[in-house]
């Protein structure tokens, strides 16, 4: 069955600093992969979605940035965080097309500080 | 474009009460529609998912949608509400790209539900 891994699960981390949140998927190839992020009071907000390695697409212009160097890791970064970074951040996964839906990880809980 | 409109931010019931999150799309296509549960600090949890076929959707939880086009709704309903049932719920609509292999998802902007005793 396929499964998805998100680390780490929470992070403080001053202004300035960088960042690098990894997901990978298990028992899948070739998936569609996704970041979302969290605000309290803005719902889901898609950042980057990729559709293979090497293809990442941005949604929202941001300190943040995106890499896919394998066919099912998928990384955040940033080289310097602003506390508007601060937020719930998601990674999911779908098959061809988002047919079955998305398949969310658990979750990163970042506060800049 | 696809959008979602989840009526109601706050959703409150008691304990063995009806619960129903109302969800309705704006799609030019027949769309793919979800509804997911997120618990606090937790991913988002699939609850049950409308493609093709029956348009009364039955998912986990006791929980179950009925897709109705003529009203462009996927609400979510059960009929007797549990205290383990408290969480954020978020309706989807997915329009599949023939043209890409991207499948987009557009979420509303969630429903928090909250079940007294």
């Amino acid at each position: 069955s396929q499964t998805i891994h998100q680390w780490p699960a929470t992070l403080v981390q001053p202004v300035g600093s960088p960042l690098s949140l990894e997901c990978t998927v298990e028992g899948t190839s070739n998936p569609n992969l996704y970041w979302y992020r969290q605000a309290a009071g803005r719902g889901l907000q898609l950042l980057f979605y990729s559709v293979g390695i090497g293809q990442i697409s941005s949604e929202v212009p941001q300190n943040l940035s995106a890499s896919r160097p394998q066919d099912r890791q998928f990384i955040l970064s940033s080289k310097k965080l602003l506390l508007s970074d601060s937020g719930f951040y998601l990674c999911a996964w779908s098959g061809l097309q988002g047919y079955g839906g998305y398949t969310f990880g658990s979750g990163t809980r970042l506060t800049v500080v | 474009a696809q959008s979602v409109t989840q009526l109601g931010s706050h959703v409150s019931v008691s304990e063995g009460a009806l619960v129903l999150l109302r969800c309705n799309y704006s799609s030019s296509v027949p769309p793919y529609l979800f509804w997911y549960v997120q618990y606090p600090n937790q991913g988002l949890q699939l609850l049950l998912k409308y493609t093709t076929g029956a348009t009364l959707v039955k998912g986990i939880n006791g929980f179950e949608a009925e897709f109705k086009k003529s009203e462009t709704s996927f609400h979510l309903t059960k009929p007797s509400a549990h205290m383990s049932d408290a969480a954020e719920y978020f309706c989807a609509v997915s329009v599949p790209d023939r043209g890409s292999t991207l499948g987009r998802l557009y979420f509303g902007r969630g429903t928090q539900l909250t079940v007294w005793p």
